[in-house]
């Protein structure tokens, strides 16, 4: 089975902190993904990687980086929390080369952030 | 710009009951299109999908979707209800062409009662 791990699941930080959200795929795939969710809102795509080093914004970068070292993990970075991004954020990975969008996308279980 | 609708926030169901939750979606070209279910407290669990083929897809835990083409729409639906079934579910979809990330729509609650 394909494995997303989330290496933390709850964290509260304050404002202004500087946060990492670590994600690690065991399944030697090469597209990663960061999405948010939001009730109400669904799952909006933050940021999203295609290869080692590559980058690609999605439809909400701004307040966020991404940094992906390794082809099995990739890292969402809040430079300067802020308490409107409070939210679930879900890590997630698909096999594949970047012209073909059918395979599956795998989730994580989800990193619930809290800025006060 | 590609997007998907799921027109009902909640979906009410008792259990042993045949239940469907709508979807429908915009993109160019043709579509891929997928399902996904959510626990409390957890993440997203694929479901089922449709690349091409057969307009009637068959998924985990009993589900199925049919694809209809000329209504744009990706219904997912179950003959008959488990109150495990209760979860949110989410319909996504991706252009068949070039890359094309998944554009999710913003979820249905279903609830199935004893």
């Amino acid at each position: 089975d394909v494995k997303v791990t989330q290496s933390s699941r709850y964290l509260v930080k304050r404002t202004g902190e500087k946060v990492f959200l670590e994600c690690v795929q065991d399944m030697d795939h090469e597209n990663m993904f960061w999405y948010r969710q939001d009730p109400g809102l669904g799952l909006r795509l933050i940021y999203f990687s295609y290869d080692v080093k590559m980058k690609e914004k999605g439809d909400i970068p701004e307040g966020y980086s991404v940094s992906r070292e390794k082809k099995e993990r990739f890292s969402l970075i809040l430079e300067s929390a802020s308490t409107n991004q409070t939210s679930m954020y879900l890590c997630a990975s698909s096999q594949g080369t970047p012209t073909n969008s059918g395979n599956t996308i795998y989730f994580g279980e989800g990193s619930w952030l809290t800025v006060v | 710009a590609q997007s998907v609708a799921q027109p009902e926030d909640q979906v009410n169901v008792a259990e042993g009951n045949p239940l469907t939750v709508k979807c429908t979606y915009s993109v160019s070209g043709n579509p891929y299109l997928f399902w996904y279910v959510q626990y409390p407290n957890r993440g997203l669990q694929f479901l089922l999908k449709y690349i091409t083929g057969d307009n009637l897809v068959k998924g985990s835990y009993g589900f199925e979707a049919e694809f209809n083409k000329s209504q744009t729409s990706f219904h997912l639906k179950k003959p008959s209800a488990l109150v495990s079934d209760s979860a949110l579910y989410f319909c996504a979809v991706s252009a068949n062409s070039g890359y094309s990330t998944l554009t999710f729509g913003k979820g249905t609650m279903l609830l199935v009662s004893p």
